[in-house]
């Protein structure tokens, strides 16, 4: 049973760029979450996918974008990329009030 | 809003040194409390949850934490620890009035020297 699946595993990006990651959830599971964990911190709270739509959303700015897809399937979309945005974006899938399963992230370096 | 917070952020100990790692959250309400381990190389990985009933839970690998309600506190615990131990531990709270998104400690890296 493959378990939460995230593409690409690394990406370098130049500001002002967009960028759009990918997120597969565990088989079963019917939410994702996204989170973006900066160097030496916890990750942050991005926003929360259910039946195709945005279900809560953290602190982040409008250029944090994101899509559920019939299959459960996510992305997570960044617009005018910073230097700021560099981090680890990590993908949560679980059951609406169900535990979280993270997948192995995304490295994003803005340059 | 929720907050959590972990005491310390680099933890060095000897093999079969006994573990604890403190975390203290800032919600009055219902919580669930986690504690996540990430190895190195690895994804993050739930460690032990606590939602209702016994204070004390176990987890994985020999690990138990406390949950006390009174000083809002989420303890993970070992009593002895292995080389294999050696990774970053994250504790997160989530709560049902804010639609269970986990809120993450900054994280403790945890060092066994063997």
């Amino acid at each position: 049973d493959a378990g939460v699946t995230q593409s690409p595993t690394h990406l370098i990006k130049t500001r002002g760029q967009q960028v759009t990651l990918r997120c597969s959830p565990k088989s079963g599971h019917d939410t994702v979450s996204w989170y973006q964990q900066a160097l030496g911190q916890g990750p942050q709270f991005i926003f929360q996918y259910y039946e195709e739509e945005e279900r809560q959303r953290g602190n982040f700015p409008d250029r944090f974008s994101g899509h559920q897809f019939p299959n459960y399937s996510s992305e997570l979309n960044v617009n005018a990329l910073l230097l700021g945005d560099s981090a680890l974006y990590l993908c949560a899938s679980s059951l609406l009030r169900g535990e979280a399963f993270f997948g192995q992230g995304t490295r994003l370096t803005v340059v | 809003a929720q907050s959590v917070s972990q005491h310390n952020h680099h933890v060095i100990l000897s093999e079969a040194a006994s573990l604890e790692l403190g975390c203290n959250y800032s919600y009055g309400g219902t919580v669930n409390l986690f504690w996540y381990v990430q190895y190195p190389g690895q994804h993050l990985q739930l460690l032990l949850k606590y939602f209702s009933g016994d204070p004390l839970v176990k987890g994985i690998k020999g690990f138990e934490a406390e949950f006390i309600k009174s000083k809002f506190s989420f303890n993970l615990r070992k009593p002895s620890v292995q080389w294999s131990d050696t990774a970053e531990y994250f504790c997160a709270v989530a709560s049902p009035e804010y639609g269970n998104k986990l809120v993450f400690g900054a994280g403790t890296i945890l060092r066994v020297k063997s």
